[in-house]
């Protein structure tokens, strides 16, 4: 059974760097494609990006600017970097899986991690 | 960015059926597939639906997904204290350029 798990800082500075890391275990990130999506308290999801195992990426326009997805496939994870953050990207950030076949459907997710900009 | 339109809440008994709709346009559920997922707090969100009406191994068929023109229903028939979650519908949108979530629902067993 595939398992994600999402780590990195709980809290943020407005203005830096918001940084997150997909550690994928019981399968190979190869072959499939890895979303970011986000869900900010009280409101809806949101996809953010996803990047190829072969390192091809595609982002949500509304996030382009400010977003970087990469994998590193000797570590078997991936990773998300968004730039000069607000406290309109407070959210709860879940990674998640999709293949070729069916790009859309996320068929596992790792439970989320709560990440908050504050001072 | 929420453009496909759900009702806030659903709620029902146990055994009873209940629908949630999906509401988008031509630009994402009248042109591509859409797909369903259910939210618990604190937990790994499921894929329930894909392909408008297909269902992943392992969801059982209580849960049955359609879609007509721009718009899509999720039927969760002998409900079950189980079912209490958010639901969401999802499509790509060739306006936007993105997947798109949709409102999502809370549903609630009486």
């Amino acid at each position: 059974q595939v398992h994600l798990k999402e780590s990195g800082p709980r809290l943020v500075k407005p203005s830096e760097t918001l940084s997150l890391t997909c550690n994928v275990s019981g399968g190979s990130i190869s072959g499939y494609y890895w979303s970011w999506i986000r869900q900010p308290p009280g409101k809806g999801l949101e996809w953010i990006g996803y990047v190829y195992y072969t390192g091809g990426t595609n982002y949500n326009p509304s996030l382009k600017s400010r977003v970087s997805i990469s994998r590193d496939t000797s570590e078997n994870q991936f990773s998300l970097k968004l730039s000069s953050v607000t406290a309109a990207d407070t959210a709860v950030y879940y990674c998640a899986r999709s293949d070729k076949i069916m790009l859309w459907a996320f068929d596992f997710w790792g439970q989320g991690t709560l990440v908050t900009v504050s001072s | 960015q929420s453009v496909l339109t759900q009702p806030h809440s659903a709620s029902g008994t146990p055994g009873q059926r209940v629908t949630i709709s999906c509401s988008g346009s031509t630009s994402n559920i009248g042109v591509n597939l859409v797909y369903w997922y259910r939210l618990l707090p604190g937990t790994a969100p499921q894929l329930l639906i894909f392909r408008n009406n297909q269902r992943p191994s392992g969801v059982p068929d209580r849960f049955s997904g359609s879609k007509s023109d721009t718009s899509a229903s999720l039927a969760i028939s002998g409900l079950r204290s189980e079912d209490e979650a958010d639901y969401y519908c999802a499509a790509y949108d060739d306006s936007l350029s993105a997947y798109v979530f949709g409102t999502g629902t809370k549903v609630t067993v009486l």
